[in-house]
């Protein structure tokens, strides 16, 4: 079947520091991926997608890499702000279904 | 142009009642999926209507249904409430059917079953 899996959180960093957060993924066939990202009190929000393998897929500085061979999508930013505390999520959408299976998400919080 | 929007967004409600949850897409979308989120459980696809069809559904009971209209707009309905159902409902909508197509999420409706 189709899963996703996050690293555990929480994850806690200073301002400024380097951000990994890893996500692999169990799928058939050519699913698209997604990291998703979740503020305090509100809904989704689309951070960055990759279509097919070795797509890179980035915003506000944040970037991650469609690896096939790993069966991996990790997230990442080289310098973290206080903003970006928010809880993310790693997501695949199988291919041929209009639908999203999400890992358990990770609570990042970024200390000034 | 409006994002996905939910009603209603608070909601409490007594077990063994039902309750039904609506969602307006992004102008143009005609693809609307419903999650739900709980913090056990983590965020689990209910259903997908396109077209007025329903094209996807995941693992829920009988008592989740839902329909879409012919204007995208769509509903949810739980029956026979349960406090396990108490989540944050989130609907989402896309352009087409089709996996690589963005999905957006709206603010979702927080449900109390009390």
């Amino acid at each position: 079947g189709n899963s996703v899996t996050q690293m555990e959180g929480p994850v806690t960093l200073s301002e400024e520091a380097f951000l990994t957060i890893n996500c692999t993924y169990t799928a058939t066939g050519y699913p698209s991926l997604f990291w998703y990202v979740q503020y305090p009190g509100e809904g989704l929000q689309l951070l960055l997608k990759a279509t097919k393998a070795d797509d890179k897929g980035s915003n506000k500085g944040f970037e991650a890499t469609y690896r096939k061979e790993t069966t991996s999508f990790h997230l990442e930013k080289g310098s973290v702000q206080v903003s970006d505390s928010a809880v993310y999520f790693c997501a695949l959408s199988p291919q041929g279904a209009q639908k999203l299976v999400f890992g358990q998400g990770t609570r990042l919080t970024i200390n000034p | 142009k409006a994002g996905v929007t939910q009603t209603p967004r608070y909601l409490i409600k007594t077990r063994g009642q039902q309750v039904t949850l609506s969602c307006s897409p992004i102008s143009g979308h005609r693809s609307v999926s419903w999650y739900q989120q709980t913090p056990g459980q983590g965020l689990q696809f209910l259903f997908e209507y396109f077209s007025e069809t329903q094209r996807n559904k995941g693992n829920f009971p009988g008592r989740f249904s839902g329909r879409q209209f012919s204007n995208s707009r769509s509903e949810m309905n739980v029956s026979t409430l349960e406090l396990g159902d108490s989540a944050l409902y989130l609907c989402a909508s896309s352009l087409e059917s089709y996996r690589a197509n963005t999905i957006y999420f709206g603010e979702g409706s927080w449900l109390t079953v009390v």
